[in-house]
């Protein structure tokens, strides 16, 4: 079975600063992992995904995701936070060989970004 | 532009009544997904289809049934509506073996 945590329900940033939300994932193959965003009564927006290759990923709105196998991790980044990031965001996994499809889904995490 | 779309975006309804929750997307996608949202659940799975006529459960799938009929549609019904089931939809859509899936805006179901 595949599963994602997300140990912080909520992390508080000031402009600016670098901000880090946690992801971690268990697979019994090689993942796909992916981050997604919520805006307040929005659906999900995707922002970025690591399916092979580099380890660090590039996605919209300057961020960026680092893929660690070792520590079975996909951290997303971003280097200088901005109010406007204050949002809900997701990180989910598919398994490559036994999860089909199937995005299996963290519990969320609440940015804010303050000035 | 291609999208996915939902319907009603706000339904309420009372226990014990059908009710069924409509996901129509453009893009030609063979994946189709229900999900739920709830505090401290984060999205979870309902029911999944990969192609016209093929439905399976995920992994909340009691109490809820879907059909796919055509490559656009994947009405999710409630059979007998409860108050559990207050909640959040999510409908989303992927191409076949693709990889990330693309979410309607929802549907916030209350039942009372």
């Amino acid at each position: 079975a595949q599963s994602v945590a997300q140990p912080e329900d909520q992390v508080n940033v000031a402009e600016g600063n670098p901000l880090t939300v946690k992801c971690t994932y268990s697979v019994s193959g090689n993942p796909y992992l992916f981050w997604y965003v919520q805006y307040p009564n929005r659906g999900l927006q995707f922002l970025l995904k690591y399916i092979t290759g580099d380890n660090l990923v590039k996605g919209s709105y300057g961020f960026e995701a680092e893929f660690n196998k070792s520590q079975t991790s996909f951290h997303l980044k971003k280097p200088s936070a901005l109010v406007s990031d204050s949002a809900l965001y997701f990180c989910a996994v598919r398994d490559i060989r036994g999860g089909g499809n199937k995005l299996t889904f963290g519990t969320g995490t609440q940015l804010k970004v303050e000035l | 532009d291609a999208e996915i779309t939902q319907s009603p975006r706000h339904k309420i309804t009372e226990t014990g009544r059908q009710v069924t929750l409509a996901c129509h997307q453009t893009w030609n996608h063979n994946n189709m997904f229900w999900y739920r949202q709830d505090l401290g659940h984060g999205l979870r799975l309902i029911h999944y289809s990969y192609g016209v006529q093929d439905t399976n459960k995920g992994e909340v799938s009691d109490g809820y049934s879907v059909s796919r009929s055509n490559t656009e549609d994947l009405p999710l019904t409630l059979e007998s509506a409860a108050s559990s089931q207050t909640s959040v939809y999510f409908c989303a859509s992927s191409e076949r073996g693709g990889t990330e899936a693309f979410f309607g805006q929802g549907t916030r179901l209350t039942v009372v």
